[in-house]
């Protein structure tokens, strides 16, 4: 099972700030690495795929980039609906194993 | 409108049984597998299990292999989590999601949870 580690583990930010969110695997993932945001009260909405491609209806404000074992979430100018949970995920092995980082939480400073 | 609804709430005492389900609609129930995830009061992500719509075996994470069954009814495009017997630790939001991707490596629509409660 491969581990990933998130950091901050809390980002403190206003509205209209870059954030920049980080995921690192235990070992390398290629570029098979998912993002996820998640408010309070919803569920988990899919933001990037493959590492850094816009899930559909995602604003272009949202980027991701990096492959091997480290990865990064960026948002670039923070809206107040981006305040959250963010997750980063992989697949690995067969029979498969997913899993999830422990979360960044992006709150409003 | 590509979609998961997921049942209502659940309120148990310790051993009971209890099914949840996850109906899919708006896509081709056989084209995807769906993936069940986990989450307890305030903590994170925790992946479960998948399950085939066309009847190859589940497959579960170690963890919860024995504790839960997933299953699904193509025929009325609805997947299942299920348990024989529940605990005060199943107290947690269950997610299901349809696994998607080039090599099915993520999950690209989620239900809306459905939050089971597990007290004496």
């Amino acid at each position: 099972e491969i581990v990933l580690t998130q950091s901050p583990a809390t980002l403190s930010l206003s509205p209209g700030e870059r954030a920049t969110l980080s995921c690192r695997a235990g070992q390398s993932v290629g570029n098979r690495l998912a993002w996820y945001q998640q408010k309070p009260g919803q569920a988990p909405r899919l933001l990037i795929y493959d590492s850094s491609n816009r899930a559909t209806g995602i604003p272009a404000r949202f980027s991701g980039s990096g492959s091997g074992t480290d990865f990064t979430l960026t948002i670039s100018s923070l809206e107040p609906e981006d305040f959250g949970f963010y997750y980063c995920q992989q697949r690995s092995g067969w029979p498969p194993i997913f899993t999830f980082g422990p979360g960044t939480k992006v709150d409003i400073k | 409108e590509v979609q998961l609804e997921q049942s209502g709430a659940e309120v148990k005492k310790p051993g009971e049984s209890l099914k949840i389900s996850c109906k899919a609609s708006g896509y081709s129930f056989t084209s995807h597998w769906i993936g069940w995830v986990r989450q307890m009061p305030g903590r994170g992500l925790e992946w479960m299990g998948l399950v085939s719509p066309n009847d190859t075996q589940p497959i579960y994470r170690p963890s919860f292999q024995g504790q839960v069954t997933l299953s699904a009814d193509r025929s009325i495009s609805t997947a299942y989590l299920q348990w024989s017997s529940v605990k005060a630790s199943d107290t947690a939001i269950y997610y299901c999601a349809r696994n998607w991707g080039s090599g099915g490596e993520l999950f690209d629509i989620w239900g809306q949870g459905t939050l089971v409660t597990v007290s004496s």
